[in-house]
């Protein structure tokens, strides 16, 4: 079974400072996908990077990186420069390869508040 | 491109009332997702179309709930003699068959069941 666990409850932060939220995994598949959600107080979920199993280089988009270490089985999010707007639940989730295995597993989330 | 879109918003329903909701996925997208987000968690996978074919279903998918997607385009969900332990979001997601196949979710239906 894949199992994602993020230890952070809740996170504070200083605008323009960069912040780190944490994500390790459980799984036992060769091939897998992670993902990491923002789920701002509206409810919608935002897809925000994905990093691929086999990939060599850690994923990237705009201000968000992901810091994957495979050995350690942890996905941790970066997120650079942070804004007033990042203020939002984060979700770290993963997904199998196998056949009919097609559902993300989540994380329980990190609320991440922003102060100015 | 106009993103998933779920109807209703919000539900309010009396416990043992039957409720329905629809989710239209990105036109191109030919999979389908319902999840379950009570208040405090992260999404629960509840089930999973690709075209009209229902392919997977979690066990939290009790015989009161059931899904249809008849056309392969938006799909249904249906809770009948609802509970007060159902209130939660409901979340429709879709995605695109290959490459790194992310979801891309709807903003939900929040039930509410007194």
């Amino acid at each position: 079974a894949q199992k994602i666990t993020q230890t952070q409850p809740g996170m504070f932060v200083q605008e323009k400072e960069a912040v780190t939220l944490d994500c390790t995994y459980d799984t036992s598949d060769q091939s897998y996908g992670l993902f990491w959600y923002k789920q701002p107080s509206s409810g919608e979920m935002i897809f925000l990077i994905y990093q691929g199993s086999y990939d060599e280089q850690n994923a990237t988009e705009g201000r968000y990186s992901l810091n994957f270490q495979k050995a350690r089985k942890s996905a941790n999010l970066v997120i650079s420069a942070s804004q007033l707007g990042d203020s939002a639940m984060y979700f770290c989730a993963m997904r199998g390869f196998i056949q009919g295995a097609q559902k993300l597993v989540f994380g329980q989330g990190t609320r991440l508040t922003i102060n100015p | 491109d106009t993103g998933v879109s779920q109807d209703p918003r919000h539900k309010i329903t009396k416990r043992g009332q039957n409720v329905t909701f629809r989710c239209d996925p990105i036109s191109e997208h030919n999979r389908l997702y319902w999840y379950r987000q009570t208040l405090g968690q992260g999404p629960e996978f509840l089930t999973y179309f690709q075209n009209e074919a229902q392919l997977e279903k979690s066990r939290l998918l009790s015989d009161r709930f059931s899904a249809e997607r008849p056309k392969g385009s938006f799909s249904t969900l249906e809770i009948q003699r609802t509970e007060q332990g159902d209130s939660a979001m409901y979340l429709c997601a879709s995605s695109s068959l290959g490459g790194r196949d992310e979801q891309y979710f709807g903003p939900g239906t929040r039930l509410t069941v007194t």
